[in-house]
């Protein structure tokens, strides 16, 4: 069976230092992979997508940055943290669009 | 620019009453349109509608697409405490998913 994962669960940074979030997928081969960030309590807005290795889609311009070194793994990242970053991010992988989207748990992280 | 509005934003109901959710979208090359429930974590998948009309059902949830509208409806019928959440539409376009703000729905005893 296909399953997600996503880590740390929470994270709590200062303004300025480093960030790295990841996310593997098990159970299948060569997903659609999705990093979405949501403020308290509202929707999904998306970050980055990915339909193959080496290939990231930006969809808005900011502070962060993403990968995809292997088939089945999803990195975030940012050199340094702002307030603004902070926020629910989840992970998604789908099949294709005839397929919906399977989300990990979540990373809340907290820039103080 | 693709746009997804879901309405309304809050929503206060009283258990056992019927509520209407509602999802319009402007998006290209439309291939899907899904409907997702969300608690404390991650959200979880209610519906995948791609055809316009047809009704897709689980238990007290239901939903249907209209094409021609370019929108969508989730109903639930004789709601419980347990339905209180965010619900969040989404609408697939090639390979990129875009979510509305979502409809807080809270339901009173």
């Amino acid at each position: 069976s296909q399953t997600i994962h996503q880590w740390p669960a929470t994270l709590v940074q200062p303004v300025g230092s480093p960030l790295s979030l990841e996310c593997t997928v098990e159970g299948t081969s060569n997903p659609n992979l999705y990093w979405y960030r949501q403020a308290a309590g509202r929707g999904l807005q998306l970050l980055f997508y990915s339909v193959g290795i080496g290939q990231i889609s930006s969809e808005v311009p900011q502070n962060l940055s993403a990968s995809r070194p292997q088939d089945r793994q999803f990195i975030l990242s940012s050199k340094k943290l702002l307030l603004s970053d902070s926020g629910f991010y989840l992970c998604a992988y789908s099949q294709g669009y005839n397929s919906p989207l399977h989300f990990g748990n979540g990373t809340r992280l907290t820039v103080t | 620019e693709d746009k997804v509005v879901q309405s309304p934003l809050s929503l206060v109901v009283h258990e056992g009453d019927t509520v209407t959710l509602n999802c319009s979208y402007e998006v290209t090359n439309f291939r899907s349109l899904l409907w997702y429930k969300q608690e404390k974590k991650a959200p979880t998948f209610l519906f995948m509608l791609t055809s316009s009309g047809i009704e897709k059902k689980s238990g007290r949830l239901s939903s249907i697409l209209d094409k021609k509208e370019l929108s969508s409806i989730l109903n639930i019928t004789a709601t419980q405490t347990g339905d209180s959440a965010i619900y969040l539409c989404a609408v697939v376009r090639d390979d990129k998913i875009i979510f509305g703000k979502g409809t807080r729905l809270h339901i009173l005893p």
